[in-house]
């Protein structure tokens, strides 16, 4: 049972431009949680969605930042004219079930590595 | 919404020493602590979690503590080895996971 898989590993890209990251849930698993880390620090909750639904946003920025989980494929977090500020690790978490008011096990994948020059 | 406070942020021990993490959260309504371990570069792994309507649960030299009352829960490991050194986090959810700041432990051989 292959984890969960995230691509790119490592992106470099310059001010202005568009980053897109990609996380395929363990298979069996219909929720994916996005996580921002920046250097020396905690992991902060960002989004969470179920197939073509966002469940929670809460932690998601106004601005430039969108996240899906399409029916087929996998779940995509995009960032728009992205800004030094938004050089960090992204990591993406599945988790099996979830019943109402309850929290199942997160699996995180390997992360992407986003640099903004 | 929740918080989760974590202590030490360092914490360093010498090898087959104990050492202890301590996590408060601010929600009551929070029912799941899992703690994670995370190497230098590496993805956060699972090492234990517990839920609310537990107060301890233990794997080999790993333990978790909940203590519901005060909101605080507790990651202990005994017998220390080197490869136990990373950034230990802890974190508190009603449905996503809300870290704590993390705890760099370093055990000396």
């Amino acid at each position: 049972n292959a984890g969960v898989m995230q691509n790119p590993r490592h992106l470099v890209r310059r001010r202005g431009q568009e980053a897109r990251l990609r996380c395929s849930p363990m298979k069996g698993h219909s929720h994916v949680y996005w996580y921002r880390q920046l250097p020396e620090e905690g992991l902060k909750f960002m989004v969470y969605l179920q197939k073509e639904n966002i469940i929670d946003e809460s932690g998601m920025p106004k601005e430039r930042f969108s996240a899906e989980f399409p029916k087929e494929g996998p779940s995509i977090l995009r960032i728009q004219q992205v800004v030094r500020g938004d050089s960090a690790a992204y990591f993406c978490a599945s988790s099996p079930f979830l019943l109402a008011g309850d929290t199942d096990t997160q699996y995180f994948g390997p992360g992407t590595r986003l640099t903004v020059l | 919404g929740e918080n989760v406070e974590q202590h030490p942020s360092t914490l360093s021990v010498q090898e087959g020493d104990s050492a202890v993490i301590k996590c408060t959260y601010s929600d009551s309504a929070s029912n799941y602590f899992p703690w994670y371990k995370q190497e230098l570069g590496k993805r956060p792994q699972l090492i234990i979690d517990i839920r609310s309507n537990v107060g301890e649960k233990k794997d080999q030299r790993i333990a978790v503590t909940l203590n519901k009352t005060a909101k605080h829960f507790s990651l202990h490991i005994t017998e220390t080895q080197p490869e136990d050194s990373a950034v230990y986090f802890c974190a508190g959810s009603q449905g996503n996971l809300i870290f704590g700041k993390g705890t760099k432990l370093s055990v000396k051989p």
